[in-house]
């Protein structure tokens, strides 16, 4: 299986903050990164797919960047409603597998 | 709109049986995978498998592969997931959601299982 890590783990952030959390590949998987996040309670939500593409309806302060083994997703200006918990998985190859995920806290 | 719901929440003894179920509305149900994944307590995300309604073609996860069964009835448009002999290690949420190119774009509520003697 393909291995997904995340960092940080957590991270705490002010509202108005640029946050930008990492997720690296065990091997290449070419732009087939998602990236969802899960607010407490709820089901996950797509923000990113393609490494870069933004689902319809995501606010345009999320970002999405990188191909091969290194991805990131940036959020531009921090939110009340973004803390929460991100998640990168990779698509390239089944089994789809999901990093350990990223808690973004307000601090 | 597209909408999967799932069935409620369930509390299971260790040894019992059990199928979940989550149906679709809003799209074309035969036209797109449906995937399953885990969240235990406290934890991350795990694809477990997915299935396309169309012809019943099924993946699964090496790590849940004869641990657990994925089907769908498309004449109802409903997926499902089933335990014939459920583990304490099987509490958790499970959730659905449907595949789109190689991505999950609309995901359910989730159904917690808790398993308990």
């Amino acid at each position: 299986d393909i291995q997904m890590t995340q960092s940080p783990s957590s991270l705490s952030a002010s509202v108005g903050d640029r946050v930008t959390i990492t997720c690296r590949a065990s091997q290449s998987i070419s732009t087939y990164l998602n990236w969802y996040q899960q607010e407490p309670g709820k089901a996950p939500r797509l923000l990113i797919y393609a490494a870069s593409s933004l689902q319809s309806g995501v606010p345009s302060r999320f970002s999405g960047s990188g191909s091969g083994t290194d991805f990131a997703l940036t959020i531009s200006t921090l939110q009340p409603e973004d803390f929460a918990t991100y998640y990168c998985q990779q698509s390239y190859t089944t089994p789809w597998t999901f990093g350990q995920g990223t808690k973004v806290e307000i601090k | 709109e597209v909408q999967l719901v799932q069935s409620g929440a369930e509390v299971k003894k260790p040894g019992d049986s059990l199928k979940i179920s989550c149906k679709a509305s809003g799209y074309t149900f035969t036209n797109s995978w449906i995937g399953w994944v885990r969240q235990m307590p406290g934890k991350g995300l795990e694809w477990m498998g997915i299935i396309y309604p169309r012809d019943s073609d099924t993946r699964y996860s090496p790590s849940f592969q004869g641990q657990v069964s994925i089907s769908a009835d498309k004449s109802i448009s409903t997926a499902y997931l089933q335990w014939s002999s459920l583990k304490a290690s099987d509490t958790a949420t499970y959730y659905c959601a449907r595949q789109v190119m190689q991505h999950f774009d609309f995901w359910s509520q989730g159904t917690l299982v808790t398993v308990s003697s």
